[in-house]
């Protein structure tokens, strides 16, 4: 199985700060890799796709680079809404598509 | 609007068998791949399954394999997953999706309790 770590788990900081989540596997998985933001009691939500993709309705904020095995989630300018826990998830390898432990973002 | 609810979870005892559904709308329905995804409590996403549009060739996690069936009828426009021989760590919150590999839209899931 393909292994996605997330660092930081859990990030504080203020709204406005520049936010830098970073995805590793544990074997290239190219592009093939998307993001996702989850809020308390709700289903995740797709923001980002192919690494760098910006699903359709996502704000301009959230940005994703990367590729072969290394990956980061920005948000430019932290909004309110923003405070989530976020996923990455690959899907080089079916067996099995797997994702990150996540990562809490907490207001400061 | 696509719209995924799914249904048919609740308790069961370790053994049993539960059937879930995810009737959808708001796209068309046999041009997408589906997918299961579930949630553990305070856990991160797990996948479960997936099954292409035309529901010819399907995908399983490991750990459900040989006991869980993902299905779809396409006239119905409704995806399901039949689960057997139910273990107490397949409890979670079972989301179904739209899509596969990546998953683009989530139902708001049903709980699936497996305890005696």
């Amino acid at each position: 199985d393909i292994q996605m770590t997330q660092s930081p788990s859990t990030l504080s900081a203020s709204v406005g700060d520049r936010v830098t989540i970073t995805c590793r596997a544990s074997q290239s998985v190219n592009k093939w890799l998307a993001w996702y933001q989850q809020k308390p009691g709700k289903a995740p939500k797709l923001l980002i796709y192919d690494a760098s993709n910006l699903e359709s309705g996502v704000p301009s904020r959230f940005s994703g680079s990367g590729s072969g095995t290394e990956f980061t989630l920005t948000i430019s300018s932290l909004q309110p809404d923003d405070f989530a826990t976020y996923y990455c998830q690959q899907y080089n390898t079916y067996s099995p598509l797997t994702f990150g432990g996540g990562t809490k973002v907490e207001i400061k | 609007e696509v719209q995924l609810l799914e249904s048919g979870g609740g308790l069961v005892q370790p053994g049993g068998s539960l059937r879930l559904s995810c009737a959808v709308s708001g796209f068309t329905f046999n041009t997408y791949a589906m997918s299961w995804v579930r949630q553990a409590p305070g856990k991160g996403p797990e996948w479960v399954s997936g099954i292409i549009g035309s529901g010819g060739s399907t995908y399983y996690a490991d750990s459900v394999k040989g006991r869980f069936t993902i299905s779809r009828d396409n006239s119905k426009n409704t995806l399901y997953l039949q689960m057997n021989s139910l273990r107490a760590e397949d409890t979670a919150l079972y989301y179904c999706a739209k899509d596969f590999p990546k998953f683009e839209n989530w139902g708001q899931g049903t709980l699936v309790t497996v305890s005696s």
